[in-house]
């Protein structure tokens, strides 16, 4: 099983500014790794996939980087409605999917 | 569009199963793998298993071998996660998400609230 680490486990940042989120694997994933974000009381929605590229609809000041085992998530200047939880999840040992337990986005 | 509509919120006691369905919508149900997540209260997200609408063949995590059976039914593009002889630890939500083969998941349910309760 890939176990998937995410830090930190809580972030907090004030509106406009640019924050980082990091994402570890235990062993290489390729790029075949996606960020979701989840807001309280909805689904999970597809951010980044294949570790960079930017689902349908996404703001570009989402961008996501890494290959190999270390993943990172930028936010370039944080608008209120992102502030959520995000989660890494790798799809390379497929069918074995994981999920990272998540970095909480929260307003400073 | 693509939806994936399911079943409404369950209570049942311990040593009751639940059966969870997942109605698909908007594309053709047998082009894409859907998977099952669920959420405990307060915790993450937790992969639960992928299953092939074209075969039926299913792949579990393996926490869930045993307790966990996904079955589909291509006649209504809907497939279902039934939780056997559930426990406390089974309260949760359990979404439906649809991806390719080796691919993300793209579009998910609204995710049905499963509580487990004497």
């Amino acid at each position: 099983e890939i176990v998937m680490t995410q830090s930190p486990a809580t972030l907090s940042v004030s509106p406009g500014e640019r924050t980082t989120l990091s994402c570890r694997a235990s062993q290489s994933v390729s790029s075949s790794l996606a960020w979701y974000q989840q807001k309280p009381g909805q689904a999970p929605r597809l951010l980044i996939y294949g570790a960079s590229t930017r689902a349908t609809g996404v703001p570009a000041r989402f961008s996501g980087s890494g290959s190999g085992t270390e993943f990172t998530l930028t936010i370039s200047s944080l608008q209120s409605e992102d502030f959520a939880v995000y989660y890494c999840q790798q799809y390379n040992n497929w069918p074995q999917y994981s999920f990272g337990q998540g970095t909480k986005l929260e307003i400073k | 569009q693509v939806q994936l509509v399911q079943s409404g919120a369950e209570v049942k006691k311990p040593g009751a199963s639940v059966k969870v369905s997942c109605k698909a919508s908007g594309y053709t149900f047998t082009n894409y793998y859907m998977h099952w997540v669920r959420q405990a209260p307060g915790q993450g997200l937790e992969w639960m298993g992928i299953i092939n609408p074209t075969s039926g063949s299913i792949t579990y995590a393996q926490k869930f071998q045993g307790r966990v059976t996904m079955t589909r039914d291509t006649s209504t593009s809907t497939v279902y996660m039934e939780v056997s002889s559930p426990r406390s630890e089974d309260t949760a939500v359990y979404f439906c998400a649809t991806g390719g083969p080796k691919s993300y998941m793209d579009v998910w349910g609204k995710g049905t609230t499963v509580t487990v309760s004497s």
